[in-house]
């Protein structure tokens, strides 16, 4: 089944503990990225890959890390989590979304990880 | 920057009833336009999608037309049902702007009773 994996879903962790949430795809896209969700704000873009070691910041990266090592995963790290990074966060891909400057390809999203930091 | 902006939630609405969910849009360049859907406890779900003015994109009795005039891209639905309960967010990509994502607005959260 083609599908974004998330793990984990559910994570409560304390102020500068470095946590990773992992993201993988198994659908061969080349397109990755990560978003935090809030209530009121929808959804903002954090980073993204174009494609392997191809990484690049959205609107909100500030205390986030990623790499892209391998095409099919795409880590999110948070080295010193603070509780404003409370939020829940989700992975998307796409085949070929921002490839030839065409944005059509549908993002395909993972279930989520809601992250507690106290 | 671009922007999108949704009417408030929640919404409810008894089974049946007819559904409007505004959506409007600023963007400099000229932009494809999505509505996504998510239900409880998942991630978003491509629902329809238009790429040019006028264009209607349609799926599961959902409609939304792509207005330039208005930059307005509502969804529309003639008879709701319970299963379709959800957040919906309405979301552009602006290939003019060179940007590598989607722009969501804030989600209206659906509620139908039966």
């Amino acid at each position: 089944e083609a599908q974004v994996t998330q793990n984990p879903r559910y994570l409560i962790t304390v102020t500068g503990k470095k946590l990773t949430v992992t993201c993988s795809q198994n659908m061969n896209h080349e397109y990755m990225s990560w978003y935090r969700q809030d209530p009121g704000l929808g959804l903002r873009q954090i980073y993204y890959s174009m494609n392997v070691e191809v990484t690049d910041k959205g609107d909100v990266p500030e205390g986030y890390k990623v790499s892209r090592k391998e095409k099919r995963n795409f880590p999110l790290i948070l080295e010193s989590p603070s509780p404003n990074q409370t939020s829940l966060y989700f992975c998307a891909s796409s085949l070929s979304f921002g490839q030839g400057g065409t944005y059509n390809s549908p993002l395909h999203f993972g279930n989520g990880t809601r992250l507690t930091v106290t | 920057g671009d922007s999108v902006t949704q009417m408030e939630g929640p919404v409810t609405l008894s089974e049946e009833a007819f559904l409007t969910i505004n959506c409007t849009y600023t963007a400099t360049g000229y932009p494809s336009l999505f509505w996504y859907v998510q239900y409880p406890g998942e991630g978003l779900q491509l629902l329809l999608k238009a790429t040019k003015a006028d264009d209607k994109g349609s799926n599961k009795g959902f409609e939304a037309t792509y207005r330039k005039e208005t930059t307005s891209f509502h969804l529309e639905k003639g008879s709701v049902q319970v299963s379709d309960s959800a957040v919906y967010f309405c979301a552009l990509s602006d290939k003019d702007q060179g940007a590598q994502k989607l722009v969501f607005g804030q989600g209206t959260r659906l509620t139908i009773n039966p």
